[in-house]
């Protein structure tokens, strides 16, 4: 198992402005993932962040929306840029252990007002 | 169209009662797993079935895979409210690496 520490828990953003939501994990790993979810429903993912390469994004998802970083194999970043209403959500990230079971942080709430 | 597909994406019963919660596709997967997500946390996992027929059980949580390994089923016996939340059926299909999520199901067991 992992144990994922994700911040901030909740925040609520202004439209136009950027929010980045940093993740830790205890362990190293090769492949984090970024997901999305509305309160109650499934999760989406976003994109798979790799150490040293360039982010693998989900159609529907753009760097230049959701730049990522990953400088090392147990820290990443999402930032979501220019928001608006439409990005309020959960964000949350995983990680995968013996490539299949998914552990996560506990999410960040986001609001744009 | 949904990859996994789960059902009801609603229930609200009383403690006491069961309740069984599927997971059905066209596809094959090498494996389901099944999570449970309370408000304000990340999803958390509850079982992992691999192989076809597999039956798991964790306290009153039983969990199937089915034989062609296209489905599987959550039944709970005796919810309490601490059931409640969300559960999420998730798997790589055979024929992939990527986790796929189920749409969920929202539980609420009522005292």
């Amino acid at each position: 198992s992992a144990v994922i520490s994700q911040k901030p828990s909740r925040d609520i953003c202004q439209r136009g402005t950027s929010l980045t939501i940093q993740c830790q994990v205890d362990s190293q790993v090769t492949m984090m993932f970024w997901y999305r979810q509305q309160p109650g429903q499934s999760l989406t993912l976003i994109a798979t962040a790799n150490q040293g390469s360039e982010a693998t994004y989900e159609s529907g998802f753009v760097i230049d929306k959701f730049p990522i970083s990953r400088p090392n194999l147990t820290f990443s970043t999402l930032t979501v840029s220019n928001m608006s209403p439409e990005d309020s959500s959960i964000y949350l990230c995983s990680v995968a252990s013996q490539g299949t079971e998914a552990f996560f942080g506990q999410g960040t709430r986001l609001t744009v007002v | 169209t949904q990859l996994l597909e789960q059902s009801p994406q609603f229930l609200s019963i009383q403690e006491g009662e069961n309740l069984t919660v599927y997971c059905n596709s066209s596809s094959v997967f090498s494996s389901l797993q099944w999570y449970r997500q309370e408000p304000g946390e990340g999803p958390v996992l509850l079982v992992t079935v691999v192989t076809g027929g597999e039956v798991k059980k964790l306290k009153r949580l039983t969990f199937q895979f089915g034989d062609a390994r296209k489905d599987s089923s959550l039944h709970i016996t005796a919810a309490q409210p601490g059931d409640t939340g969300l559960y999420l059926c998730a798997g790589v299909r055979t024929s992939g690496s990527r986790l796929t999520f189920g749409e969920g199901t929202q539980l609420t067991v009522n005292p």
